[in-house]
């Protein structure tokens, strides 16, 4: 399965968009890009996955490159809420995702 | 809709004891996951059930073991307990393999 590279940490200001990059160089074609987030000790929250094309959903945006080689979740308000350790994993199979440390996001106010 | 749920919410035991972790997953979510977090680490792939099979299993020793059960709910069972399986322990569900996963709110398991 592929592995993914986050920054260990953002900060974003509260009511801006916040872009989270992953790197997946070594992605294949059938491997989806899943994104997650844990808030403090809860279990974590799907957010949004994609394999090819650009996704939206009520939470969120997931940008794609062409290559497939990175992505970019983007929150376009954030606010407080959105304070947590983001996840972005790549498998074809949910027991087969690798999960890293993920980017810890801090919204601050 | 229910999402996912777990029992108990802590468990406190002592080493060389059995642990039973139980889990709900969602209605028509056929498999379930388990899976182990240590303190301010990742998540680690433990089991996966699917239709009352164990379908695939992480780097765990064979002390770690569980089961689904034929209404999908499942038990992880840790048994001769050591220092370090404390940490919280996730379910999570699917409907299948390649779906999304709803994680439920864990059980931290404290061994003494």
């Amino acid at each position: 399965d592929a592995k993914t590279t986050q920054p260990p940490s953002m900060d974003c200001a509260e009511g801006r968009a916040a872009n989270l990059p992953c790197n997946h160089s070594t992605i294949s074609g059938n491997e989806y890009v899943y994104w997650y987030r844990q808030i403090h000790s809860q279990g974590p929250q799907y957010i949004i996955h994609g394999l090819k094309n650009n996704e939206t959903n009520e939470m969120a945006s997931l940008i794609i490159t062409e290559d497939r080689k990175s992505s970019t979740l983007i929150l376009p308000h954030a606010t407080l809420r959105d304070t947590a350790v983001y996840y972005c994993i790549a498998g074809d199979s949910n027991y087969q995702l690798i999960w890293g440390a993920g980017t810890k996001l801090i919204i601050k106010p | 809709e229910a999402g996912v749920t777990q029992s108990p919410t802590h468990l406190i035991k002592t080493r060389g004891q059995q642990a039973t972790l139980r889990c709900s997953p969602i209605s028509g979510h056929t498999s379930v996951y388990w899976y182990q977090q240590a303190l301010g680490l990742g998540l680690q792939f433990l089991l996966w059930y699917d239709e009352g099979e164990e379908r695939n299993r992480g780097n765990f020793p064979p002390r770690f073991s569980g089961r689904q059960f034929p209404n999908y709910s499942s038990e992880l069972n840790v048994n001769a307990l050591e220092l370090e399986d404390s940490a919280l322990y996730l379910c999570a569900s699917s409907r299948d393999r390649r779906y999304e996963q709803y994680f439920g709110p864990g059980t931290r398991l404290t061994v003494t």
